[in-house]
C-alpha cells in the first residue's frame, strides 16, 4: 500500500536534454510535496517543493509540475547535466497539523550522460 | 548540513545487542524525525519528536524507541538489533518552510 510510487527505479539522459523524473500518489489529503536529491554517502538534500493550490514551481533549471486530478507530478531537469546524476525521491505530506509526516517514494536514480 | 551532525557514521553490531543512535542538530528546530533507507523501499519514518519529551510513532516502529531529553538530542535506540534493522538511517529536522534538512546519515550492519 505504497502511498507515493516511483515507477522508474533508473532513467539515462544525454547531457543538454531534458530529465523528467515521475511521481504517483493515492491519498488525496497529501497536500504539499517536495522533490530530494540524494549523492551516494549523503544526506537527502532539498530541491524543490509545490504545494498543491499551484500546478507548477520553477527554480532554475528544475521545474516540478503537479496534477491533482491525476495524483501525479513530475520533476523536469533541463538541460540535465552531469552532476545532476543521482537518485533523486519524491515526497507527500499533509499539512494540518504542525508536524509534516513526509511519506517518500522508492526513488529514481537518473544518470546523466557526458 | 552543518547543522545536524549524526554519530556514529558507521557502526557493525551483533544480532541482540541494544545499539543507540543520535542526531544533534543547532539550529533549534522543534521537530526531529528518523528514518531509515532500504533497496526498494525509499526512506521509511520510524519515530519522531515534536518537543522535549513529545514522541510518536511513525510506520516502522517495531523495535525501536527514541527519547529527546534536550531540543537538540534526539537517540534512536535498537532496543535488540536484528538482522532485519541492517540500514542506512537519517535523522532529519523540519525547519521553517515545510521541508527536512537531513543529516549525513549512519550505516548499521547486524552481523
Amino acid at each position: 500500500d505504497q502511498q507515493v510510487k516511483q515507477n522508474s527505479p533508473s532513467l539515462s539522459v544525454q547531457e543538454g536534454r531534458i530529465s523528467i523524473l515521475n511521481c504517483d500518489y493515492t491519498n488525496s489529503m497529501f497536500d504539499y510535496f517536495l522533490w530530494y536529491k540524494k549523492y551516494p554517502a549523503e544526506g537527502p538534500t532539498f530541491l524543490i517543493s509545490i504545494s498543491s493550490i499551484k500546478d507548477k514551481n520553477e527554480d532554475g533549471r528544475f521545474t516540478v509540475f503537479l496534477n491533482k486530478s491525476a495524483k501525479h507530478l513530475s520533476l523536469h531537469i533541463v538541460p540535465s547535466q552531469p552532476g545532476d546524476s543521482a537518485v533523486y525521491f519524491c515526497a507527500a505530506s499533509t499539512t494540518t497539523s504542525g508536524t509534516y509526516k513526509y511519506i517518500f517514494g522508492t526513488g529514481t536514480r537518473l544518470k546523466v550522460l557526458a | 548540513d552543518a547543522g545536524i551532525t549524526q554519530s556514529p557514521r558507521h557502526k557493525v553490531t551483533e544480532t541482540g545487542t541494544p545499539v543507540t543512535l543520535r542526531c544533534h542538530q543547532t539550529e533549534n528546530h522543534r521537530y526531529m524525525y528518523w528514518y531509515r533507507q532500504d533497496p526498494g523501499h525509499g526512506l521509511r519514518l520510524i519515530h519522531y519528536s515534536y518537543g522535549v519529551k513529545d514522541t510518536d510513532k511513525g510506520e516502522v516502529s517495531d523495535g525501536y524507541s527514541v527519547s529527546r531529553s534536550k531540543t537538540e538530542d534526539f537517540l534512536l535506540t535498537l532496543e535488540s538489533a536484528t538482522s532485519s534493522q541492517t540500514s542506512v538511517y537519517f535523522c532529519a529536522t523540519q525547519g521553517f518552510n515545510y521541508g527536512y534538512t537531513f543529516g549525513s546519515g549512519t550505516r548499521l550492519t547486524v552481523v
